[in-house]
């Protein structure tokens, strides 16, 4: 069975400061994996994706994942966090040949202080 | 383009009312998914559709039904609502790039709906 777990319900830095979430899977499959962002009272958009390839995927807004099969894990980084980065945060990974579905992590809100 | 969209906004029902969230998509996508968003739970799917006049229980289908007449729309229905169903609500769609299982691109989502249920 595939699934994703999400380390830390809430995370909060300061504006400047490295952002790191965190997203470890488990997939019987090589995964495809997936962050979405969702801002206050929006529908979620891709951050990012890994399929297949390059293991280090840059996303939109300066984000970035690596995909380390040997950890299990698809993290998420950012360099420097801005205000506007505040938002929460989903992992998920693509269920293989069901129709495209989506397992989702339970989300992780990101904080940031000026 | 207008993406994918959600009729309504937000919505207040009592106990026992019916009603219908309608989710339109103009990208011509194949598959559609109807999600509820609930604190400390992610997303959670209730249906989806693989392709006109074609829908499927997901992982939480009690007490909603699901309609796909037209490639473009996909519709929730909450025939007695309750408590219980008090949640944001999203839809999204995606396409298959190429003939492969596993060939699908990411999910687009809607902007939800806010369903109260008193």
């Amino acid at each position: 069975a595939q699934s994703v777990t999400q380390l830390g319900s809430h995370v909060s830095v300061s504006e400047g400061a490295l952002v790191l979430l965190r997203c470890n899977y488990s997939s019987s499959v090589p995964p495809y994996l997936f962050w979405y962002v969702q801002y206050p009272n929006q529908g979620l958009q891709l951050l990012l994706k890994y399929t297949t390839g390059a293991t280090l995927v840059k996303g939109i807004n300066g984000f970035e994942a690596e995909f380390k099969k040997s950890e299990t894990s698809f993290h998420l980084t950012k360099p420097s966090a801005h205000m506007s980065d505040a938002a929460e945060y989903f992992c998920a990974v693509l269920k293989y040949n069901q129709g495209g579905k989506l397992i989702f992590g339970q989300g992780t809100e990101l904080s940031v202080k000026p | 383009n207008a993406g994918v969209t959600q009729t309504p906004k937000f919505r207040v029902l009592k106990t026992g009312q019916s009603m219908t969230l309608l989710c339109a998509q103009d990208m011509n996508h194949e598959y559609m998914y109807w999600y509820r968003q609930d604190p400390g739970m992610g997303l959670r799917l209730i249906h989806y559709s693989v392709g006109e006049g074609t829908t499927a229980k997901g992982e939480v289908p009690d007490g909603y039904n699901v309609s796909r007449l037209k490639k473009q729309n996909f519709l929730l229905g909450l025939e007695s609502a309750a408590p219980s169903q008090t949640s944001v609500y999203f839809c999204a769609s995606s396409y298959v790039l190429a003939g492969a299982p596993r060939d699908h691109n990411e999910q687009f989502f809607g902007p939800g709906t806010r369903l109260t249920v008193l």
